[in-house]
């Protein structure tokens, strides 16, 4: 069974411009999630998919990031204007139960903004 | 209410011993505990999880113990070996079912 794919893995921007990532779930994973993981610290979740529907963006800074998850498979997440604290690694995860079990991650997008 | 908090930041272990990693949680409404492993370059793997409902869980070489009445849970990972060095993070269910909240990472190293 292939994993979670995430492209690119690494992106180099300078501050203000956008940026996009993108991920397909393991194949019939219904949930899909995107983590920002900060140098040295643990994943937080920006969103959370099921299906195409949102489930919870509550940590998701709006006024400049995106995602999106249409017909229910892969999903783009997106920085615009970027900052130089949106530098981290951005992973994406799925899981095929609801609930916020047994989450399955990719191996993560390193963005450096400069 | 909605941390974890996990020790120690950085372990050194010798082969063949016993690496133990803590957490603590505050949310008692938290039900769901996993352990995730991380190499350098790689996403988080889900190593072992345990429910609230029981006290030990084993998976070969690692064992997650849960005390429910502390709000304490820990990773004990047995005749560690080099390949077992790398980043190890514990990570509660929220509340609502959604989020997982990870702690800060523990890394681990494994002396041959």
């Amino acid at each position: 069974e292939a994993g979670v794919a995430q492209s690119p893995r690494y992106k180099i921007i300078e501050k203000r411009q956008s940026v996009a990532f993108w991920c397909n779930p393991i194949s019939g994973h219904a949930t899909l999630y995107w983590y920002q993981q900060i140098l040295g610290q643990g994943p937080k979740l920006l969103i959370q998919f099921q299906n195409n529907g949102v489930v919870d963006d509550s940590q998701l800074p709006k006024d400049r990031f995106s995602a999106e998850r249409l017909k229910g498979v892969d999903s783009t997440l997106k920085i615009q204007p970027a900052k130089l604290e949106d530098s981290a690694v951005y992973l994406c995860a799925s899981s095929d139960l609801a609930g916020g079990y047994e989450q399955y991650f990719g191996p993560g997008t390193r963005l450096t903004v400069t | 209410q909605q941390q974890v908090k996990q020790s120690p930041q950085s372990l050194i272990v010798q082969k063949g011993g016993i690496s133990i990693i803590n957490c603590a949680y505050e949310n008692t409404a938290f039900d769901y505990f996993p352990w995730y492993q991380q190499f350098p370059g790689k996403g988080p793997a889900l190593l072992i999880a345990i429910r609230p409902d029981v006290s030990e869980k084993k998976e070969g070489r690692f064992t997650i113990s849960f005390n429910k009445s502390a709000k304490q849970f820990s990773l004990h990972i047995m005749d560690s070996q080099p390949g077992d060095s790398a980043t190890y993070f514990c990570a509660a269910l929220n509340q609502a079912g959604t989020a997982l909240i990870f702690g800060k990472g523990t890394t681990l190293s494994v002396s041959s």
